[in-house]
């Protein structure tokens, strides 16, 4: 059972215009939100990160925007460059009142392609 | 700071063998955990360990995996004996301590299984 889902597992988009991955999850325990990409051959990188007390966070083009209710996020890049072009992941993390708990939970992944 | 280093980048291996990876973790992080990635299950969470001791293994899929931490800078995750549906990419990553670090990926191990 899929705690968390990437419905799309590929996009394509033009340079300059905007790219939105989308991402839904079922665990309502989940506190903690991140975006991965992934080049080939490479190990994901980490890219931008939410906590649930947000709906918002914003680091250059990448912007992440969270949506309790619904159990959404998504990632937001604005202007789109060839050089984006990867898979991106989302994970969460399931909140712990100890602390201790670091297991993230990945979905799938989406692959980007931004087309010169 | 080199990165988490893993090798080898790739194995291919006959079934029924034994299979070593390794991964050595950046300097300083006390958390390692040991991820594996197929088309199928996308990439799971196999076991990661807290200052060398192995907090949760219940990602490990039977008992023909094991991994070990015998210091700070090294980790080993064993398949003995291998088999074809173990074919994936495995991969390490470690963080520091605070709650929100994002995890360190390495570069994975390609693992072919025939």
């Amino acid at each position: 059972d899929q705690q968390v889902k990437q419905n799309s597992p590929s996009l394509s988009v033009q340079e300059g215009r905007i790219s939105i991955l989308n991402c839904d999850y079922t665990n309502s325990m989940f506190d903690y939100f991140l975006w991965y990409k992934k080049y080939p051959a490479e190990g994901p990188t980490f890219l931008i990160s939410i906590s649930s007390i947000k709906d918002k966070n914003e680091d250059g083009r990448f912007t992440v925007f969270l949506n309790k209710s619904a159990k959404h996020l998504s990632l937001h890049i604005v202007p789109s460059q060839p050089g984006d072009s990867a898979v991106y992941f989302c994970a969460a993390r399931e909140y712990d009142s100890g602390g201790s708990n670091y297991k993230l939970t990945f979905g799938k992944g989406t692959l980007l392609t931004v087309n010169p | 700071d080199a990165g988490v280093i893993q090798s080898p980048r790739h194995e291919v291996t006959e079934m029924g063998q034994e299979v070593t990876l390794r991964c050595k973790p950046i300097s300083g992080h006390d958390y390692l955990f040991w991820y594996r990635q197929t088309m199928m299950r996308g990439l799971e969470l196999l076991i990661y360990f807290n200052n060398n001791v192995p907090i949760d293994d219940s990602g490990m899929p039977e008992d023909r995996f094991s991994a070990k931490m015998p210091n700070a800078s090294f980790s080993t995750l064993k398949i003995q004996p291998s088999e074809p549906r173990d074919s994936a990419v495995y991969f390490c990553a470690s963080s520091f301590w605070q709650n929100n670090s994002p995890l360190h990926f390495g570069n994975g191990t390609r693992l072919t299984v025939t």
